[in-house]
């Protein structure tokens, strides 16, 4: 069964500064990688996702996950932080190829605060 | 864009009542999830479900709870006998199944709330 760690349970930034969340993985096969937002009140929306190809992979509003299969790691990254980016964020993984059943395995989530 | 559509968005229940928590899937797709998020908690698996049977269900998905497809668009969840420690967010998802590395597509919830 796979796993997911996030580290970073609340992050306190400054507006732009630089953004890194950490995301481990634990699972012996292949997978697919997500990372979703939870902007307060709101449901989760995809930020990026990798499946396979380049393992440096680029989402919306300017974040970026780098994918490092001899870490397990999916870690999320935006260069400079704006108030907006105030959310919840969770790391996920699926397990490739499990047609039918490719059910998301979160982790705790780390919720990620910007003081303007 | 199509979009997963839940209903309703709160639901406050007494304990030991039945609820039904509605999802709307994107219509072509073929692979259906629930997860609930208890407040200040992660994201959790409950069951995933295609071609009208349950493929894989979590220990916390016991006798209470219920999936169905009644009609071919909706998508129900249902909790026979609510508990407090079912109150959660409860969230649909679907995927096409087009090949083995689909995006979920997530509604905006369910709050369950149980008094």
């Amino acid at each position: 069964a796979q796993s997911v760690s996030q580290h970073n349970h609340h992050v306190i930034l400054s507006e732009a500064a630089s953004l890194e969340l950490g995301c481990n993985y634990s699972y012996g096969g292949t997978v697919n990688l997500f990372w979703y937002v939870q902007y307060p009140g709101q449901h989760l929306q995809l930020l990026l996702k990798y499946f396979s190809g380049d393992p440096l992979v680029k989402g919306i509003k300017g974040f970026e996950a780098e994918f490092i299969k001899s870490k397990f790691s999916f870690n999320l990254r935006k260069p400079s932080v704006q108030w907006s980016d105030t959310a919840e964020y969770f790391c996920a993984v699926n397990a490739y190829g499990n047609f039918g059943n490719e059910k998301l395995t979160f982790g705790t989530g780390t919720r990620l605060t910007i003081i303007p | 864009e199509p979009e997963v559509t839940q209903t309703p968005s709160h639901q406050v229940t007494q304990m030991g009542q039945e609820v039904i928590l509605r999802c709307v899937p994107i219509s072509n797709h073929l692979y259906f999830y629930w997860y609930r998020q208890i407040l200040g908690q992660k994201v959790e698996f409950l069951v995933s479900f295609y071609n009208n049977e349950i493929s894989e269900k979590s220990e916390i998905f016991d006798d209470q709870f219920s999936v169905e497809r009644p009609d071919g668009s909706n998508f129900t969840l249902k909790i026979r006998s609510t508990k407090l420690e079912d109150s959660a967010m409860y969230f649909c998802a679907s995927t096409s199944g087009t090949s083995g590395s689909n995006e979920q597509f997530f509604g905006p919830g369910t709050r369950l709330t149980v008094l």
